[in-house]
């Protein structure tokens, strides 16, 4: 089962854009995590937001989580053609070992 | 920079055939993941384990899945026999403490 659900499902914007994406979930978490994912590779760990943290910002990309709300949002600014890629959301449960719950993931295309 | 290896990276097969999928962390990683990823939706994990041991296989079909890491280092991940809807990109990662680094997958085709 899947914990996250990212929205939008699908975004298109403008290289030079900025782009947000939504994620949601269910249960308490220890940290939530964003990956980034191209075409028919493997993912990549692009930044870790602990329970404790509101905002987390790592070179072009600016995470927020609000755990009242159970939501966190990925910005990217100034997006390049080299963004195109799939981003998810990874939950870290609060299940003894690290487990992590990833989400069916915003597909992004930045046109150039 | 130190990378996960999996092997091999594409593989086609036939109902009911056997296949293995190797995995390779990265060295010092004691946590070891396996995951599933059919196209279009987000991994999810088969099977975790610390060093030798697993410690969740709850999402593992057991009656035809096994996996096994015996000496705490790399691991193999078999379907027997395959199904249809075992098609899917098969993801291993590794962690030291909380960010898991992927390899690139085995994508799997079953014809």
């Amino acid at each position: 089962s899947q914990q996250g659900e990212e929205d939008p499902q699908a975004l298109s914007i403008q290289e030079g854009e900025n782009a947000t994406m939504n994620c949601s979930y269910k249960t308490s978490i220890n940290n939530l995590q964003w990956y980034r994912q191209n075409s028919g590779r493997g993912l990549v760990h692009l930044i870790l937001i602990r329970s404790n943290e509101r905002e987390k910002h790592s070179g072009r990309l600016r995470v927020t989580l609000d755990t009242s709300k159970k939501s966190s949002s990925l910005l990217i600014t100034a997006s390049r053609a080299a963004d195109t890629a799939s981003y998810f959301c990874a939950t870290d449960i609060m299940q003894g070992a690290q487990k992590l719950v990833f989400g069916q993931g915003t597909r992004l295309t930045i046109n150039p | 920079e130190a990378e996960v290896a999996q092997s091999p990276r594409y593989k086609i097969t036939e109902k009911s055939q056997a296949v293995a999928f190797w995995c390779d962390p990265i060295s010092g990683h004691a946590t070891l993941y396996w995951y599933r990823q059919i196209l279009g939706q987000g991994p999810e994990l088969l099977v975790q384990f610390q060093d030798e041991s697993v410690v969740d296989d709850s999402q593992l079909p057991k009656d035809r899945f096994s996996a096994e890491r015996l000496k705490g280092v790399d691991s193999t991940l078999k379907i027997q026999p395959a199904e249809l809807g075992d098609s899917a990109m098969y993801l291993c990662a590794s962690s030291f403490v909380e960010t898991q680094y992927f390899g690139p997958g085995t994508r799997l085709l079953v014809l």
